[in-house]
C-alpha cells in the first residue's frame, strides 16, 4: 500500500520564478492539506483540498494557489518567490474533511536564491 | 492572539527513563488534539489522537493526557529508548482537520 508520495524531493528557484510541487495522496484517501515548514518551526497550514475545490485556507497570499484532480491527487503552485517561500512543503491527506488521522509525505525542501 | 507552545529546549534523557513533554495552548477550544513525530528531513508521523472529553489515552509506551481546563496536553515515552530520538509535535484541530502545530521538541535519548 503505497503512502504519500511527493516529487520533487528537492528544488532550487531563483527570487521571481513560478514552481509546482505535487502529491498523491495515500490510497483511498480524498482529501489533501498543504503545510509549510520552515527551518525549526511546526509545519503551517496552506491549504485543504476535498472533491477538486479549497475548502479551506490558512493566512496565506494569493500567490499560493492549488488543485486537486479527479484521481485525487494535488499540485501546490507558487508563484513569485521570494526568498522566505524557501522552506520544506509538506503534503497530508486523510478520508473526507473529518479525516482524523493525516498521514503526510516526505515533503519536498524548495530552496530560493 | 492564539497561541501553541511546546518547550524550545531539546529533552536529554537517559535510557529507560520517562521522557514527559509539555504542549500548552491559549485562545483555542479543540475538539481534539494529536501528537505526531518527525525524524530529520522527514515528514510528521501520526502517533495519537485524543478527544477533549477525553483525560487519558495509551498506546504500547505513549501516554498522552489532555487536560482541557488548565489547557494542556501531556506526552509521555515510557521506558525510553535510542529510537525514539526525534522530534514530537503537538497539533490541535480547527475546522476540518486543519491542524496547528506547536514548534516541536525534540528528545534524545542517551544510551
Amino acid at each position: 500500500d503505497a503512502g504519500v508520495t511527493q516529487s520533487p524531493t528537492h528544488l532550487i528557484k531563483t527570487r521571481g520564478q513560478q514552481v509546482t510541487l505535487r502529491c498523491s495522496p495515500k490510497s483511498g484517501h480524498d482529501t489533501v492539506s498543504w503545510y509549510q515548514q520552515a527551518l525549526g518551526q511546526g509545519p503551517q497550514f496552506i491549504f485543504q483540498y476535498y472533491e477538486e475545490e479549497e475548502r479551506q485556507r490558512g493566512n496565506f497570499p494569493d500567490r499560493f494557489s492549488g488543485h486537486q484532480f479527479p484521481n485525487y491527487s494535488s499540485e501546490l503552485n507558487v508563484n513569485a518567490l521570494l526568498l522566505g517561500d524557501s522552506a520544506l512543503y509538506l503534503c497530508a491527506s486523510s478520508l473526507g474533511q473529518g479525516g482524523y488521522e493525516q498521514y503526510f509525505g516526505p515533503g519536498t525542501r524548495l530552496t530560493v536564491t | 492572539s492564539q497561541k501553541i507552545e511546546q518547550n524550545s529546549e531539546a529533552l536529554n534523557i537517559q535510557e529507560g527513563k520517562t521522557a514527559t513533554l509539555t504542549c500548552n495552548y491559549t485562545n483555542y477550544s479543540p475538539a481534539y488534539l494529536q501528537w505526531y513525530r518527525q525524524d530529520p528531513g522527514r515528514g510528521p508521523v501520526f502517533l495519537l489522537l485524543i478527544r477533549e472529553n477525553e483525560k487519558e489515552k495509551r498506546k504500547e509506551r505513549l501516554k498522552v493526557t489532555f487536560d482541557t481546563t488548565l489547557k494542556q496536553s501531556l506526552f509521555h515515552i515510557t521506558a525510553s529508548q535510542p529510537a525514539d530520538s526525534a522530534t514530537y509535535l503537538c497539533a490541535l484541530v480547527r475546522g476540518n482537520n486543519r491542524l496547528a502545530f506547536g514548534k516541536g521538541n525534540q528528545v534524545v535519548v542517551i544510551p
